[in-house]
């Protein structure tokens, strides 16, 4: 099984700033990646996908990189609709894999 | 518009057996896989399984492999989650998610609200 690790567990951050998410896979995934943000009460949304691929109506002010085995996504400018739960998903290998998540909140 | 719905939580004695459904609408639900990921209160994401737009192949997480059955029925637009032998640690909300291809095994693209199952011991 693929294990994702995010870092950090919770990021604290201002509104406007510009933030950076981690997400590390134990093995290569190629670009096998997926980024998801959850709201309170909220199903996961789809954020990104093929490591950097903007899902339909996601504003360009997240974008993402990486490959094989580290990746990240940015937020250019922390707007209040973004503090939420941040996710990666792996689907080089079944099972699919979650990471942790990230906590984004304000400061 | 694109909706998925889930039902068929609920409280359930430990040992007991459950059928959680899903019903899709908004689009042609037979060329996507679909899956289920669970979520735990207060904690993350695990995928349960999925199975292909095609009915023809399934999959499963170790922790649900031999009690857990997906299914779906594509004249119905509906997916289905027969979950035998219910464990406490299977105590979590259970989404339902599109796939973003036919074959499964990619990111999901749409989500229900999920169904709450609770077991209790």
């Amino acid at each position: 099984e693929i294990v994702m690790t995010q870092s950090p567990a919770t990021l604290s951050v201002s509104p406007g700033e510009r933030v950076t998410l981690s997400c590390r896979a134990s093995q290569s995934i190629s670009s096998d990646l997926a980024w998801y943000q959850q709201k309170p009460g909220q199903a996961p949304r789809l954020l990104i996908y093929g490591v950097s691929t903007r899902a339909t109506g996601i504003p360009a002010s997240f974008s993402a990189s990486g490959s094989e085995t580290e990746f990240t996504l940015t937020i250019s400018s922390l707007q209040s609709e973004d503090f939420a739960v941040y996710y990666c998903q792996q689907y080089k290998n079944w099972p699919l894999t979650f990471g942790g998540g990230t906590k984004v909140e304000i400061k | 518009e694109v909706q998925l719905l889930e039902s068929g939580g609920g409280f359930i004695q430990s040992g007991g057996s459950l059928r959680l459904s899903c019903a899709a609408s908004g689009f042609t639900f037979s060329n996507y896989a679909m899956s289920w990921v669970r979520q735990t209160p207060g904690k993350g994401l695990e995928w349960v399984s999925a199975i292909s737009g095609s009915n023809s192949y399934t999959y499963y997480a170790d922790s649900v492999k031999g009690r857990f059955t997906i299914s779906r029925d594509n004249s119905k637009n509906t997916l289905y989650l027969q979950i035998n032998s219910l464990r406490a640690e299977d105590t979590a909300l259970y989404y339902c998610a599109k796939d973003l291809r036919s074959y499964g095994g990619h990111a999901f693209d749409i989500w229900g609200q999920g169904t709450m199952v609770t077991v209790s011991s």
